[in-house]
């Protein structure tokens, strides 16, 4: 069964300390992304990998950290940097390419909901 | 830089009403737009898209989207609600140049009562 797993599905941190969210796809894509949710922020790009052992920074990469050694998994570190990483975490996966006019639909994981006490 | 509104961050309907969620859309080029669909503590789902064909599409679950240029908007409809349509709802643009980057609204939470 094909899909996109993001583990745990709650994590709690204490302040000062990094923390590490999975993200693993068996879709054989080529592409994968991470967002943050807010409420009432919408999905915010934190960052995205075209292919693997590349990586690019979204709109809000700052305190965060990944790595892309594998093409089915895309690891996520929040930092300590990360002054306020209370969040639900989105993974995401596509097809690669997507130059217009094609274009690859994103398929998403469940989500990590991380708490900072 | 594409960008995208949503209008209404709480909708609320009676079970059997028509639902239309609003979206508005900023672009310098024709757009590609989306509509997503996330329950309670779960991912995204995507409900329907426009990639320059026709302009009213249908997506999954009976909801359908009108792309109208002359507005900037792609409001999302569904003729009558169900209980099971209460979820958040995300209106989405492709970032031109990016791939298969995505730019989202801030979404409308969906409340549907008896």
């Amino acid at each position: 069964d094909g899909g996109i797993t993001q583990s745990p599905k709650y994590l709690f941190r204490k302040e000062g300390q990094n923390v590490t969210l999975s993200c693993e796809q068996n879709l054989n894509h080529d592409a994968m992304y991470w967002y943050r949710q807010d409420p009432g922020q919408g999905l915010r790009l934190i960052y995205y990998s075209q292919i693997v052992n590349d990586f690019q920074k979204g709109d809000i990469a700052e305190g965060y950290s990944v790595s892309r050694e594998k093409k089915e998994s895309f690891p996520l570190t929040v930092t300590s940097a990360q002054k306020n990483p209370t969040a639900f975490y989105l993974c995401a996966s596509s097809r690669g390419g997507g130059q217009a006019p094609s274009y690859n639909e994103q398929f998403f994981g469940p989500g990590t909901r991380l708490t900072v006490l | 830089a594409q960008s995208v509104t949503q209008l209404g961050s709480h909708v609320s309907v009676s079970e059997g009403a028509l639902v239309l969620l609003r979206c508005n859309y900023s672009s310098s080029v024709p757009p590609y737009l989306f509509w997503y669909v996330q329950y309670p503590n779960q991912g995204l789902q995507l409900l329907l898209k426009y990639t320059s064909a026709a302009t009213l599409v249908k997506g999954i679950n009976g909801f359908e989207a009108e792309f109208k240029k002359s507005e900037t908007s792609f409001h999302l409809t569904k003729p009558s609600a169900h209980m099971s349509d209460a979820a958040e709802y995300f209106c989405a643009v492709r970032v031109t140049g990016g791939g298969n980057k995505l730019t989202f609204g801030t979404g409308t939470q969906l409340k549907v009562e008896l």
